[in-house]
């Protein structure tokens, strides 16, 4: 497996806390990728980096934040958690020459 | 925006039977993948196809790219307990931005011994 972890790995919150989980890669891959994984929908790209500090959109942003400040480092922010995001995120890496992704071991977020 | 659909979404297999999933993209693409995530494990990457048509074999599992690239199927063969676990296709849209991939909402394979 890629040098890929998550932090915490699971993780219980109450309604309206902010929350943060970090993605981590020693493998120096130019872009990380954050999931959410929900029955029924399979992953869905929440947002992505293609750089340090470079960030873009993916197709379920909403209420969630992102930030790059170190090429091993992703952060995922959730300013105010609500129920509808109790989920499993995953992190994931690529580095670019092929599409494909490596993905950490996820984090299972319940909100309360 | 881009779909890809995976049927059938839940596939009961008796241990040794043979079995198809499939994965249908609304749009043209670049690549596909396969994927596999074993119960409370994360996905892992099995496979890419790039070519029209491509067909690539893994032991017992082989997988198709359709001729129109948008898409593909996997097949495993005699079945075994280790096959348990739910296959996910991926596809990247032709000139797609940070190369994003496109999952498909999985098939989820449980095997009867």
């Amino acid at each position: 497996d890629a040098g890929i972890t998550q932090s915490p790995r699971h993780k219980v919150t109450e309604t309206g806390t902010p929350v943060t989980l970090r993605c981590h890669q020693t493998e120096n891959h130019r872009y990380m990728y954050w999931y959410r994984q929900d029955p029924g929908h399979g992953l869905r790209l929440i947002h992505y980096s293609y750089g340090v500090k470079d960030t873009d959109k993916g197709e379920v942003s909403d209420g969630y934040s992102v930030s790059r400040s170190k090429t091993e480092d992703f952060l995922l922010t959730l300013e105010s958690a609500t129920s509808s995001q109790t989920s499993v995120y995953f992190c994931a890496i690529s580095d670019g020459l092929t599409d494909t992704q490596y993905f950490g071991p996820g984090t299972r977020l319940t909100v309360l | 925006g881009q779909q890809v659909m995976q049927i059938p979404q839940y596939q009961h297999v008796q241990e040794g039977e043979d079995f198809t999933t499939y994965c249908n993209s609304s749009t043209t693409l670049s690549n596909i993948q396969w994927y596999k995530q074993r119960p409370g494990g994360h996905p892992v990457f099995l496979i890419q196809l790039v070519k029209s048509g491509e067909v690539k074999k893994q032991k017992r599992l082989t997988f198709q790219f359709g001729e129109a690239k948008k898409n593909s199927s996997l097949h495993i063969t005699a079945t075994q307990t280790t096959d348990v676990g739910t296959y996910f296709c991926a596809g990247t849209r032709l000139k797609a931005a940070g190369n994003k991939l496109t999952f498909g909402g999985g098939t989820r394979v449980l095997v009867k011994p």
